[in-house]
């Protein structure tokens, strides 16, 4: 099991912005993939999850209305998306697989190795 | 503000042991699983525990879970320098929005 994240990438605020899983070596529709934010020297922020099987998705409160997520089945991929990005989004974003069972604290069991996004003028 | 309550640090000497607790409330620990995680320094979070007391392949018995009512408690014995980490517990809140998951605020463990 491997999930490949793109490791840099700059913006300036306001641009938009789209983040991307590629999944390997299991079936991707049957698991959950989640979003895990770290800002810089602070802890583990639950962002969101997605099913890739039917796109059910769940937002925490604190990101609903900020960020987006989906999943594209036929290329193994789930994406976090900004519409708009400010400087205050800058932060490591981890993809990580959940397996069935979610919503009953199954564990993140594999992880990216995160997404470091700067947003600077 | 995290929904999970954890130490802030904790340290101990080579060799000994040390417990790192992480506290919730029905909604949260109390009904649902709990997960442990590893961060070490630069690197991503790796999967400790699952499922309040179980351990995934190639993760060494020195590590433990275990689970009372609203809390849950992460235990190391024989510790090595190599366990010096940031340690965080997560699980899935009912109560939130319909649900969502959460995390504690981390612990940072010292190997002295």
């Amino acid at each position: 099991v491997q999930l490949l994240q793109s490791r840099v990438e700059v913006k300036e605020p306001g641009e938009s912005l789209k983040i991307s899983c590629e999944a390997f070596g299991y079936k991707f529709s049957d698991y959950w993939i989640g979003w895990v934010r770290q800002m810089p020297g602070k802890g583990l922020e639950w962002m969101g999850i997605i099913y890739p099987g039917d796109s059910d998705t769940r937002y925490s409160p604190s990101f609903q209305g900020r960020v987006t997520i989906s999943a594209d089945r036929s290329i193994n991929t789930a994406f976090l998306v900004w519409g708009s990005v400010e400087a205050s989004d800058s932060a490591i974003y981890y993809c990580a697989r959940q397996p069935t069972g979610a919503t009953v604290g199954a564990p993140f069991d594999y992880w990216g190795r995160g997404t470091l996004l700067t947003v600077s003028s | 503000q995290s929904v999970l309550t954890q130490p802030p640090s904790v340290s101990a000497a080579p060799g000994q042991k040390v417990t790192i607790s992480c506290s919730g409330i029905s909604s949260n620990i109390g009904y649902n699983y709990v997960s442990w995680y590893q961060q070490l320094p630069g690197t991503a979070p790796k999967l400790l525990i699952y499922e309040n007391n179980k351990r995934p392949s190639g993760i060494p018995d020195r590590f433990s879970g275990s689970k009372s009512g609203t809390s849950a408690t992460l235990g190391i014995t024989g510790l090595q320098t190599g366990d010096e980490a940031d340690y965080y517990c997560g699980t899935w809140d009912s109560s939130l929005n319909g649900g969502q998951g959460v995390f504690g605020g981390g612990t940072k463990l010292t190997v002295l």
